[in-house]
């Protein structure tokens, strides 16, 4: 059964700093990765989508990465904005389903 | 461009009360889910519907019903609510379903409580 894990659970920043969120998995054998955004109250919206013959993909000051042989996927944010709180999901599609990470709440400071 | 639309937005039902939670998406997206969420938790697909008039049971369906009316709505029935099924639930929809570039689209969320 396929696990995904996000380290941290929380992360706050000063504006303007760079970062990494992480996300984890345990089978590699998955169609691709997504990256959501969740604001509080609302539902997800897709960021990115890494299908898995893919390394990574940007979008704007987003960058994800896609490492299928260690089961691991970096979401890097550039220049952090206050704006860009939320809490960031990641999810992978395998031969059964979509399974969800349970979050990283970001919390840029101004 | 709705995309996919849930409602009630929130709800506090009493144990034991029955209640549907409605989503209906204008993408013409032939599989729709539903999921729940708790805190602390990722997301955990309780049905979905890979076309009109099928349904299939997630990873958590117990005490939940599923109804695909047509292509456009997807309800979620609570038959006999109990405080665990307290969580905030999302309807989604997938563009592509089964390919490497399946996509969901998600709902604005139902926050229920069961009291």
């Amino acid at each position: 059964k396929q696990e995904v894990t996000q380290i941290p659970a929380a992360l706050s920043v000063p504006e303007g700093e760079n970062l990494v969120l992480n996300c984890s998995f345990t089978d590699s054998a998955i169609y691709n990765l997504q990256w959501f955004r969740q604001d509080p109250g609302k539902g997800l919206t897709s960021l990115l989508l890494i299908q898995s013959s893919q390394r990574e993909q940007t979008s704007g000051r987003l960058n994800a990465s896609l490492d299928k042989s260690s089961g691991r996927s970096t979401l890097y944010i550039a220049a952090s904005q206050p704006g860009d709180s939320a809490t960031y999901l990641c999810a992978v599609l395998d031969n059964n389903d979509m399974r969800f990470g349970a979050g990283t709440r970001l919390t840029v400071k101004p | 461009n709705a995309g996919v639309t849930q409602t009630p937005k929130f709800q506090v039902l009493k144990t034991g009360q029955s209640m549907t939670l409605q989503c209906a998406q204008d993408m013409n997206h032939n599989s729709m889910y539903w999921y729940r969420q708790d805190p602390g938790m990722g997301l955990r697909l309780i049905y979905y519907s890979a076309s009109e008039g099928t349904t299939d049971k997630g990873e958590v369906p117990n005490g939940y019903n599923v109804s695909r009316l047509n292509k456009r709505e997807f309800s979620l029935r609570l038959e006999s609510a109990a405080p665990s099924q307290t969580s905030v639930y999302f309807c989604a929809s997938s563009d592509v379903p089964g390919t490497f570039n399946e996509k969901l689209f998600f709902g604005s969320g139902t926050q229920l409580s069961v009291l």
